[in-house]
């Protein structure tokens, strides 16, 4: 089955960049989304479509996309910032929607 | 603004069946997809499938076929997610988030335990 591939964990201190990348082989045909979730809440859409950012989003994240593999940039990194982030997109495969989540990349705030 | 409603906590035996709601407001309910994703405690998202709310397409995911069903009930704008044959390692948060993932429910927790 198709897997996408995260860092389990990222480190970074305030004010820094933090790059979170996802690699997979379909990644050059279908578009990715990154999502950040926070302990006991639901995922938020932060980029879609590689590099697009949902109203409400911040500017400081923002998507990149070269080959088989995705990155997830936060510039500026705040203490909120710190949660889960998980990269997903679908199998090159089939006609209907069919999701693909990274293992997930747990961001720390120094 | 978009909603999606999700129905309360459920605990339930092993073998037994759950059937989750998702009740949407905010947007043309006919007009996305609905997905159905659940996380494990301490664990990451899984995908467990999609339906089309136009026309009742799915799509499940291929380690769920043939335990889960997806269905929509237009008039209320309401997608349902019945998982059958329980068992503990399906105790889980369950989430439904609109086509391709802008808006996700609360989430509903299931516990399988006897």
């Amino acid at each position: 089955s198709y897997e996408l591939t995260q860092p389990p964990s990222v480190s970074v201190s305030p004010g820094q960049t933090a790059r979170i990348t996802c690699s997979g082989d379909a990644l050059p045909k279908q578009y990715a989304y990154w999502y950040q979730q926070k302990p006991g809440q639901a995922p938020v859409l932060v980029i879609y479509k590689d590099s697009e950012r949902p109203s409400g989003i911040p500017e400081r994240f923002s998507g990149s996309s070269s080959g088989t593999t995705v990155t997830l940039t936060i510039s500026g990194v705040q203490a909120e910032d710190e949660a889960d982030y998980y990269c997903q997109s679908a199998d090159s495969s089939g006609t209907y929607p069919n999701w693909v989540f990274g293992g997930g990349t747990k961001l720390t705030v120094l | 603004q978009v909603q999606l409603v999700q129905s309360g906590a459920e605990v339930k035996k092993p073998g037994a069946s759950v059937k989750v709601s998702c009740k949407a407001s905010g947007y043309t309910f006919t007009s996305y997809g609905i997905s159905w994703v659940r996380q494990a405690p301490g664990q990451g998202l899984e995908w467990m499938g999609w339906i089309s709310a136009y026309n009742g397409n799915t799509n499940y995911a291929q380690k769920l076929q043939g335990r889960v069903t997806m269905t929509t009930d237009t008039s209320t704008s309401t997608a349902y997610m019945e998982l059958r044959s329980l068992r503990s390692d399906d105790t889980a948060v369950y989430y439904c988030a609109r086509d391709p993932g802008f808006d996700w429910g609360q989430g509903t927790l299931v516990t399988v335990s006897s």
